[in-house]
């Protein structure tokens, strides 16, 4: 069965300095990988994703992330913070089975907390 | 154009009572999801439709029943509610189809539910 994990339950961050969100994937073929952020109070909001191609994906927000086949991951990224971006974030994985009917997998998410 | 959109935002209830949450979507989306969020356990999928008139278990159905009459439209309900039932409840619309693992899910707003 697929799954997704976030080691990092929470991180805190200094505004300005980069960011870095790991997720790590169980799959046996080249999974859709989603990243998915969530403001306090509101819903989920897709800030990228992977199917094919370049590894290096480009998202919204100056978020991005690379998809590593080779460490199963596809850990999301941001050079400089900002205090708007403090948030959880999700990241999930499409099961590709015939019956799935686009399902989505989610990790257990990582609290992002930034500091002045 | 509204996305999706939930009814209520919040509710409590004491244990045993009986709700419906209301999940809709302006976007003519054939697919549709009601997940529910657990802090430190992600977003876990309860019952999901793939068209108007049918609807599917998802990984936590148990306690909960859903009916799509209508496409635009996706009911959660709860039949006699319990306190492992307080959690926050998310819909979530997708075009399906041959978008079915490419496409991004839509999430609405959430519902807080508390069962006392």
């Amino acid at each position: 069965a697929q799954s997704v994990t976030q080691p990092d339950i929470h991180i805190t961050v200094s505004e300005g300095a980069s960011l870095e969100l790991r997720c790590n994937y169980s799959y046996g073929a080249t999974p859709y990988l989603f990243w998915y952020v969530q403001s306090p109070g509101q819903g989920l909001q897709l800030l990228l994703k992977y199917f094919s191609g370049d590894t290096l994906v480009q998202g919204i927000k100056g978020f991005e992330a690379e998809f590593k086949r080779s460490q199963s991951s596809f850990n999301l990224r941001k050079p400089s913070v900002h205090w708007s971006d403090a948030a959880e974030y999700f990241c999930a994985v499409v099961d590709m089975t015939t019956d799935s009917w686009g399902k989505l997998q989610f990790g257990a998410g990582t609290q992002v907390v930034v500091t002045p | 154009n509204a996305g999706v959109t939930q009814t209520p935002k919040f509710r409590v209830l004491k244990t045993g009572q009986s709700m419906t949450l209301l999940c809709a979507q302006d976007m003519n989306h054939e697919y549709m999801y009601w997940y529910r969020q657990d802090p430190g356990m992600g977003l876990r999928l309860i019952h999901y439709s793939v068209g108007e008139g049918t609807t599917a278990k998802g990984e936590v159905p148990d306690g909960y029943n859903v009916s799509r009459l209508k496409k635009q439209n996706f009911l959660l309900g709860l039949e006699s509610a319990a306190p492992s039932q307080t959690s926050v409840y998310f819909c979530a619309s997708h075009t399906g189809l041959a978008g079915v693992y490419t496409d991004t899910q839509y999430f609405g707003p959430g519902t807080r539910l508390t069962v006392l």
